[in-house]
């Protein structure tokens, strides 16, 4: 069964770094995922996909500071120089025939 | 631009039926496949279900099987969900998004319309 699993927290301070990750079920390590961010009160927003082989397509207008990577069955968005809008919901997916599939999501908080 | 717009969101009471309208604009809407997503209050997202792009095919989350119906009017660049036998559990707030092309993520999403299911 494809699944997603993300912790259900992290945080980091203001002007640091963090890196966050989604780990894909036994037997689908390859998968491609996509990485997308949901700020307070607002509808998602697509971030990036990251290929099983690490490379990345990213989204209209996602700044630098935005990037991810991949190691075996586990994906990464690592968020440099956070800022306070940073703080946000952050949920992988990943897809297979006919179905589409998100992790649980992660609640950045940024202190 | 890209742009989603859902409509028809409201309360509906258990048993009831809805329509959700999603209309889009900025691109080419037969080269994509569709979904819909949505969030309980609270809660994570959760994919509803989607359409390939001329609407021969359809999948569904199980918990809206039989129940749910996705489809497309690609000469209105108009995405709809028939919710019917709704429950209380299908209370959320419902995104109409758009798959990237030869990909299956979601790249573009709209901006949610809340469907509150209650008596």
């Amino acid at each position: 069964q494809l699944v997603l699993t993300q912790s259900p927290s992290a945080s980091a301070s203001l002007g640091a770094s963090v890196k966050l990750t989604c780990t894909l079920s036994s037997g689908h390590s390859t998968y491609n995922i996509a990485w997308h961010q949901q700020q307070p009160e607002k509808g998602p927003r697509f971030l990036m996909r990251i290929s099983g082989g690490g490379s990345l397509s990213k989204g209209d207008g996602i700044p630098d500071r935005f990037s991810g990577s991949s190691s075996g069955a586990e994906r990464y968005l690592t968020i440099s120089s956070l800022q306070s809008d940073d703080e946000a919901d952050y949920y992988c997916q990943t897809w297979g025939t006919g179905i589409r599939v998100f992790g649980g999501g992660t609640t950045l908080t940024v202190l | 631009d890209v742009h989603l717009v859902e409509s028809g969101g409201g309360l509906v009471q258990p048993g009831g039926s809805l329509r959700l309208s999603c209309t889009v604009s900025g691109f080419t809407f037969t080269s994509h496949w569709m979904s819909w997503v949505r969030q309980a209050p609270g809660k994570g997202l959760e994919w509803v279900a989607n359409i390939d792009e001329d609407g021969s095919e359809e999948f569904y989350v199980d918990s809206v099987k039989g129940r749910f119906t996705i489809s497309r009017d690609n000469a209105k660049n108009s995405l709809y969900l028939q919710m019917n036998s709704l429950r209380v559990e299908d209370t959320a707030v419902y995104y109409c998004a758009r798959e990237a092309y030869g990909e299956y993520y979601f790249d573009y999403w709209g901006q949610g319309t809340l469907v509150p299911v209650s008596s």
